[in-house]
């Protein structure tokens, strides 16, 4: 069936990059998401791109996309501390989406 | 402002009691969703309705049930036969399906 595979935790210094990683199964996706949540929060839609695309840039947020490796990537420039949260990759190809287990974000000074 | 408001934000329900939890957007969206999050896991779908007076069971429909009698409003009721409901629910819209989904602010649901 559908999975969406991520690291549990990621760990970086204020204004580095972050590079969150996500891998996915289903080749027929049509659309690939990254939410945010932060704690006792909703999830907030970050950005998404769609399968046919290879790249995505909003701002500070990159997204990456293989196809070929079904692998997606969310990369966070100039990390801050009001970043940490908790990260969510989701696929969807039908009515649903199928979510990762999220990948928990740390910003140290 | 338009989006989606979840009540209660806390909610504890008794051994035995069926409790329901109250989703409304104003986004004009057709579709509506429900999840559920256990600490350290990812969302899971309990229901989701496409349009009105429609729904659709998810993953893990066993225990909930729902209603769509108004394009605006999704409830959620947590029956007494749902053994395990302790965790945080979260109600979700979009334009139509297969569209971004967007997120209510959750309620969290507690055994007394």
């Amino acid at each position: 069936g559908e999975d969406v595979e991520q690291s549990l935790f990621l760990s970086v210094r204020e204004g580095d990059s972050s590079v969150i990683n996500c891998t996915y199964t289903d080749s027929s996706s049509t659309y690939l998401y990254w939410y945010k949540q932060e704690p006792g929060a909703g999830l907030q839609l970050l950005t998404y791109i769609f399968s046919n695309m290879d790249m995505k840039q909003d701002q500070r947020l990159t997204v990456l996309l293989n196809k070929k490796d079904k692998h997606l990537s969310l990369r966070i420039a100039d990390t801050q501390t009001g970043d940490s949260a908790i990260y969510f990759c989701a696929e969807s190809n039908t009515d649903k989406l199928i979510f990762g287990t999220g990948t928990r974000l740390q910003v140290f000074p | 402002d338009g989006g989606i408001t979840q009540s209660p934000k806390y909610l504890f329900r008794k051994e035995g009691q069926n409790v329901t939890l109250s989703c409304e957007q104003n986004l004009n969206h057709d579709a509506m969703y429900w999840y559920r999050q256990d600490p350290g896991q990812g969302l899971r779908l309990i229901y989701y309705s496409q349009i009105v007076n429609d729904f659709q069971k998810g993953d893990i429909a066993e225990g909930y049930s729902v209603s769509r009698e108004k394009k605006e409003s999704f409830p959620l009721t947590v029956t007494s036969a749902q053994k395990n409901p302790t965790a945080f629910y979260l109600c979700a819209s979009s334009s139509v399906s297969r569209q971004p989904q967007h997120f209510g602010d959750g309620t969290r649901l507690s055994i007394l």
